[in-house]
Formats: C-alpha cells, sequence, structure tokens
C-alpha cells in the first residue's frame, strides 16, 4: 500500500519570506501523480499543485513550485513570497494511476507571521 | 453550478443512533468518495464509488454503510454511532481518467458522537 509522509507538524514563516513543506512518498508504480491540498481555517480543501510523475518538469502555480525527486520518491512545495492567507494546513496526496484514490499525508500547519 | 453540497453542517448524536450525511454534486462526476479527517492523522478514505450502482470499500469503512442509486448522490449511513466516529467528514467527487484530475471537496460535516 502506498504511503505519504509530511515530517513537519507544524512550520511558521515571516510574511514575504519563503517556506518549503517536505513530503515523501512510499510506493513501487511507475505512474502515479502527487497533489498538494490547501486547508484554510474555513475547512474548505483546495487543491493548490498537482505533478504527474511521468513529467521531469517541476510543476508550478503562481507563487507555488514543487521539486519533484522521483527517484527520491520526494515532493517538496516551495512557498514564495508567503502571504497572510498562506496560513492554513497543508496536504501532500498521493494518486495510483488508473485509480482516483487519494492517499494523503498527515498534514502540516502553516502559520504565516505578519 | 453548486459544486459539492454536504449536509448537515454540524450534528451531535448519542452512542448507538443512526444518521446519514448527505452528499450531492452537480458536476456529473463519476467519481465519489468519503473521508474522515481527525487531529493528526490527515484525510483516510471511507468509501468510494466509480458510478451508479458502484460502491467499493476504502481503509476504515467499518460502522459506515454507502449506497450510489444516482450520479449526483452518495450518502454515508451510520449504523450505529460510537464515539469513535467523531470526526469531521468530507464527501468529495472528479472525473475518472488516467490524468492528475482534481478532487473538488464539499465544506465538511463535523460529527460528535456523545
Amino acid at each position: 500500500a502506498q504511503t505519504v509522509t509530511q515530517s513537519q507538524p507544524e512550520m511558521s514563516v515571516q510574511e514575504a519570506e519563503t517556506v518549503t513543506l517536505s513530503c515523501t512518498y512510499d510506493t513501487s508504480e511507475s505512474n502515479y501523480y502527487l497533489f498538494w491540498y490547501k486547508q484554510p481555517p474555513s475547512r474548505q480543501m483546495i487543491l493548490v499543485i498537482r505533478q504527474e510523475a511521468y513529467k521531469q518538469q517541476n510543476a508550478t502555480e503562481n507563487r507555488f513550485s514543487v521539486n519533484f525527486q522521483k527517484a527520491a520518491k520526494s515532493f517538496s512545495l516551495k512557498i514564495s513570497d508567503s502571504q497572510l492567507g498562506d496560513t492554513a494546513m497543508y496536504f501532500c496526496a498521493f494518486k495510483e494511476g488508473g485509480s482516483e484514490k487519494l492517499v494523503f499525508g498527515k498534514g502540516t500547519k502553516l502559520t504565516v507571521n505578519p | 453550478n453548486a459544486g459539492v453540497t454536504q449536509t448537515p453542517k454540524f450534528q451531535v448524536l448519542k452512542t448507538g443512533q443512526s444518521m446519514t450525511l448527505q452528499c450531492a454534486q452537480d458536476m456529473n462526476h463519476e467519481y465519489m468518495s468519503w473521508y474522515r479527517q481527525d487531529p493528526g492523522m490527515g484525510l483516510r478514505l471511507i468509501h468510494y464509488s466509480v458510478g451508479a450502482g458502484i460502491t467499493d470499500q476504502g481503509e476504515v469503512p467499518n460502522g459506515y454503510n454507502v449506497s450510489r442509486s444516482t450520479t449526483e448522490d452518495f450518502p454515508l449511513r451510520l449504523l450505529s454511532a460510537a464515539p469513535s466516529q467523531t470526526s469531521v467528514y468530507f464527501c468529495a467527487s472528479s472525473l475518472t481518467g488516467t490524468f492528475a484530475t482534481e478532487q473538488y471537496f464539499g465544506p465538511g460535516t463535523r460529527l460528535t458522537v456523545t
């Protein structure tokens, strides 16, 4: 079974600075997808960024980018120019190709300080 | 589009009571699923469905039943509530396919079993 590990239960960053959230996963599959979801205090789950395993290029979405290291099974999220609205729980998630089931990590609580 | 809707938003049950959490989506998504979120545990898959009439168990199915009679609706039934089922429940839906398809989440239901 696939597992997703987020080793940082909590992190904090100053506004306008850069922060990196870590995620590692374990799988024997070659076809899979990785996601970062954000859960602000409102509780709503919001997709931040996604990465296809077959793509070597790291995904980027505005201030959010990933560092995808396939051999190391690592999928970290970098948030640049942190904003107060980035304060949230962040979940890393894995999906095997051909399945829609998501496996989530336990989450990292990020606080952006003014 | 309303997206994914869940009712109720909050619910308190006594041990042994039964209830149904409602979930509906208006995006014609084939895939629907239920997760529970507990502190420090991330989101864990309870049950899922890949289309009307088709359901299957996820990681933590015990104590829950589901059915999928229409594409739009995917209710989750608690047969005899237990304090261990105190949690936040999320319904999600997505298209199916071999892509990094986004799962859309409902706003969640906070359930307390006393």
